[in-house]
């Protein structure tokens, strides 16, 4: 069951800050977070373990709530670099370490 | 370097024709994937490979095909039976939880 992400786009002006949602339906193991830029290849931002502790990426972090099944991604004092579409990949117990299942992706636009 | 290499950047065939995009990785990664990706939607899984000469069907794999016959090589073949093969195909491979993506193959059908 593929994840839900909100919003579906959103756009800051620079330094402003934003949170990206992602929630599931089934149970998770994992909750994976990428970011692709336009006609580019995807690129791991940071990976959120069942139990395990919120994850920080220079500005870029993201907390697991394993109850609601749900990931948050903050971007703090946004900059122009961070525009571009951020995915999040689900992983399941009954296949976890085999593959993810990813959400439609966020489009995020940082303005001068 | 090490990295995934997709050829060729962008495909044109003709309705009806088989068509087979490459992807090669020299990670030494166990792990190989293909998505597809449609403008402006996510990843879908199409098939994943966790060690040579197996693989498993992902959530679209209906129409296409692949082989794992090297560790390093992960061929997917667009047959004619995929009736709207146009989109962006990425190739990824993993050791872990990680996967690292290949820039990409762009393949229009007319």
């Amino acid at each position: 069951q593929q994840p839900v992400q909100s919003p579906q786009a959103v756009i800051l002006r620079e330094g402003e800050d934003a949170v990206i949602n992602c929630s599931s339906s089934k149970a998770l193991y994992s909750v994976h977070w990428y970011r692709q830029k336009h006609g580019e290849a995807p690129v791991f931002l940071m990976i959120l373990l069942k139990g395990g502790e919120q994850k920080g990426h220079d500005k870029i972090s993201a907390s697991f709530n394993e109850k609601k099944q749900q990931s948050s991604l903050y971007l703090t004092a946004s900059q122009l670099s961070y525009s571009g579409t951020y995915f999040c990949g689900t992983e399941i117990p009954e296949t976890s370490g085999s593959r993810l299942t990813f959400g439609e992706g966020t489009q995020l636009t940082v303005n001068p | 370097d090490g990295g995934i290499t997709q050829s060729p950047k962008y495909l044109f065939r003709k309705e009806g024709q088989n068509v087979t995009l490459s992807c090669e990785q020299n990670l030494n990664h166990d792990a190989m994937y293909w998505y597809r990706q449609d403008p402006g939607q996510g990843l879908r899984l199409i098939y994943y490979s966790q060690i040579v000469n197996d693989f498993q069907k992902g959530d679209i794999a209906e129409g296409y095909s692949v082989s794992r016959e090297k560790k390093e090589s992960f061929p997917l073949t667009v047959t004619s039976a995929q009736k709207n093969p146009t989109a962006f195909y990425l190739c990824a491979s993993s050791m872990g939880a990680e996967q690292y993506f290949g820039p990409g193959t762009r393949l229009t059908v007319t």
